[in-house]
Parts: C-alpha cells; sequence; structure tokens
C-alpha cells in the first residue's frame, strides 16, 4: 500500500450501535488526524496524535475516540452512533506534527449514515 | 473565536483565469494552506503560504497578505478537470488547521 488507507469505504449503522473506522498510513508520519467533513462546513477535526502513544481532542471530539498504540493505525471509535454522526470521516496524517510545512495528506474517507 | 471565510460557489469559463478569496480571523499565524476536493474525493495539497508574497506553481499561484489577513488561488488556463472545491486553511498558534468551508468552483465550456 501507499499513502493513507480506511476502511469501510461507506457504512449504514442502526443507532446505538458500536462502530471502528479504520486509517493505516505507510509513510512512517508521527502524526495523524480524524476530521468530519458535513455539507456547508468545513473540516472539524475530532482527535489527533502528535506521535505513537498520545493523543488529543479537536474541535468535536464527544461521542469519539480514539487510540495510536503504533505509527501506522489510528481507528476511531464510536462507542454509541447517534444520527447527528453521520457524515464523510477523513483520516490525515503530517509528518512533524506541527512544525515546519506539515502537509497533511488525507485517506480517502469513510460515508457514515446512522439511521 | 477563530473564523475562515471563502465564497461559497463561483462559475468561471474554460481557458479563462479565475481567483478564490479567503479572509482569516485566527489566535496566531502559522502559515495558509490551499487544498483541492474533487467530489466524493479527499482534499489534495496544492500550495502553503507562510510568508507574504505570491507563491507560483504551474497554473496555480497562491498570495498571502499576513497584514490583511487574506489570501487568493489563482487559476489559469481552467480545464473542465478544475472543476473541484478549494479549500483554504491556516494554522493558529496552538499549530492547528483551522479549515474553511470551501468555494466550490464550476467551470463551463
Amino acid at each position: 500500500i501507499a499513502g493513507i488507507t480506511q476502511a469501510p469505504t461507506s457504512q449504514i449503522l442502526a443507532a446505538g450501535r458500536r462502530m471502528t473506522l479504520r486509517c493505516t498510513q505507510d509513510m512512517r508520519h508521527n502524526a495523524m488526524y480524524w476530521y468530519r467533513q458535513d455539507l456547508g462546513l468545513g473540516l472539524r477535526l475530532i482527535h489527533y496524535s502528535n506521535t505513537a502513544g498520545t493523543t488529543g481532542k479537536g474541535e468535536v471530539p464527544d461521542g469519539y475516540s480514539v487510540s495510536r498504540a503504533n505509527t501506522d493505525d489510528f481507528p476511531l471509535t464510536l462507542a454509541s452512533a447517534v444520527p447527528s454522526q453521520t457524515s464523510v470521516y477523513f483520516c490525515a496524517s503530517s509528518d512533524s506534527g506541527g512544525s515546519g510545512t506539515d502537509t497533511q495528506y488525507f485517506g480517502p474517507g469513510t460515508r457514515l449514515t446512522v439511521l | 473565536g477563530q473564523n475562515i471565510d471563502q465564497p461559497t460557489e463561483m462559475t468561471a469559463t474554460e481557458g479563462a483565469i479565475v481567483q478564490i478569496n479567503c479572509t482569516y480571523q485566527t489566535s496566531g499565524f502559522n502559515g495558509l494552506f490551499w487544498y483541492q476536493q474533487h467530489a466524493g474525493e479527499a482534499p489534495t495539497f496544492l500550495s502553503y503560504n507562510v510568508l507574504d508574497g505570491l507563491e507560483e506553481k504551474g497554473r496555480f499561484s497562491s498570495f498571502l497578505s499576513r497584514s490583511k489577513g487574506y489570501s487568493y488561488l489563482l487559476l489559469k488556463e481552467l480545464q473542465m478537470k478544475d472543476s473541484a472545491s478549494y479549500l483554504c486553511a491556516v494554522r493558529d498558534g496552538n499549530y492547528q488547521l483551522i479549515w474553511g468551508a470551501g468555494t466550490k468552483l464550476i467551470i463551463k465550456p
């Protein structure tokens, strides 16, 4: 693989169910991010990780959790999905976690519908 | 609060030039990014400005004025494949990226 992969591509989920969105990168980037994108709104940061073993809360963290056990993987878990979590979710990574150009590169996204 | 403003939608003609503006108000500034996003796809990096002035990259150029909190993306010799949304993002004083809602650019033949 090259770059960032996300799984699943799309999912329809019943409200109240637990769901984990997967994200893997092979660029050995230090930092990883989860965003949600809703129509008419900018990308909103859910959680981030500047390096393996550390995580932080973004702008809209409620209802979501993350872990960063290693450099490559950064799963996002919805403990009990609600309809307002219907969105397109993008995972991204960057090399240095804030300094320099630190361009973020995005995965293809997961389209999640909660009914 | 922090704010990024861009026009919601713009229309231009194939072969022409279009300028997409972005104004920002953030707590601190550590660079401005432009991304392109085709419908149903991921954002892809276009340009980065941290100093005032113009950065040119092929048909695309990006300008920054930090004193005015203003940037623009200039697209020349428009092609149909340039139909996409263009996202402006500012890295604030805490090194967090703040995103605008994006400008949908429609190219007509």
